[in-house]
């Protein structure tokens, strides 16, 4: 009865470096979504992935950020050369094929700190 | 523009009272859903309750239930006999149609009950 697993929970990079979260949904669940929550403010969506497709990636910056879900394996949000701004919590959700509830799956976060 | 609000950014209460938690909307879409998820200090977001925009009657889960005004898009979550483990952040949020998931958020009241 895992829920969503993410990791690592906390992880500090010095700006310029790679940054990379990783994100385990439930157990059935093929639809991943990253947000991004800043300090005092509520989670923004990023991306919505299913496995092996990126269905939309809207809320993404266009550069530095990528973010995938192979087949095996967890998703993956990358981000490449990391500035002070990027320092959030970064968060995963997953859902059932069909959302008939709305409902999503939280993982507890990733928090990111640019130093 | 589709926003959230949460006008209240901290509230208190005492343990075994009541609390309502404010939370207005702004959208053009006529059928949505609307959330409110707990996120406790160790960070994992937790739903709350929803509600379904076509619903007249308000959702109700034990000690929490919900005033939902259409007209006025409102969305107030009450808690009744609070509890130590209600402290934590809520945020309001809601999807636009069955099926999607850019969830817009609010920017969270946090609540702290006393002892």
């Amino acid at each position: 009865n895992a829920g969503v697993m993410q990791n690592p929970r906390h992880l500090v990079r010095r700006r310029g470096q790679e940054a990379r979260l990783r994100c385990s949904p439930v157990k059935g669940h093929s639809h991943v979504y990253w947000y991004r929550q800043l300090p005092e403010e509520g989670l923004k969506f990023m991306v919505y992935l299913q496995k092996e497709n990126i269905i939309d990636e809207s809320g993404m910056p266009k550069e530095r950020f990528s973010a995938e879900f192979p087949k095996e394996g967890p998703s993956i949000l990358r981000i490449q050369q990391v500035v002070r701004g990027d320092s959030a919590a970064y968060f995963c959700a997953s859902s059932p094929g069909q959302m008939n509830t709305g409902e999503l799956f939280f993982g507890e976060g990733s928090r990111l700190t640019v130093l | 523009a589709q926003t959230v609000t949460q006008s209240q950014p901290e509230m208190s209460v005492q343990e075994a009272e009541t609390v309502t938690l404010s939370c207005t909307y702004d959208t053009s879409e006529n059928n949505y859903y609307l959330f409110w998820y707990k996120q406790p200090p160790s960070r994992q977001m937790i739903l709350v309750i929803r509600q379904e925009a076509y619903k007249q009657q308000n959702a109700t889960e034990n000690r929490f239930s919900v005033n939902f005004q259409k007209a006025a898009k409102s969305f107030s979550l009450k808690i009744s006999d609070s509890q130590l483990g209600d402290t934590a952040m809520y945020f309001c949020a809601f999807i636009t149609g069955a099926g999607t998931y850019k969830y817009i958020f609010g920017t969270g009241t946090r609540l702290k009950v006393l002892a």
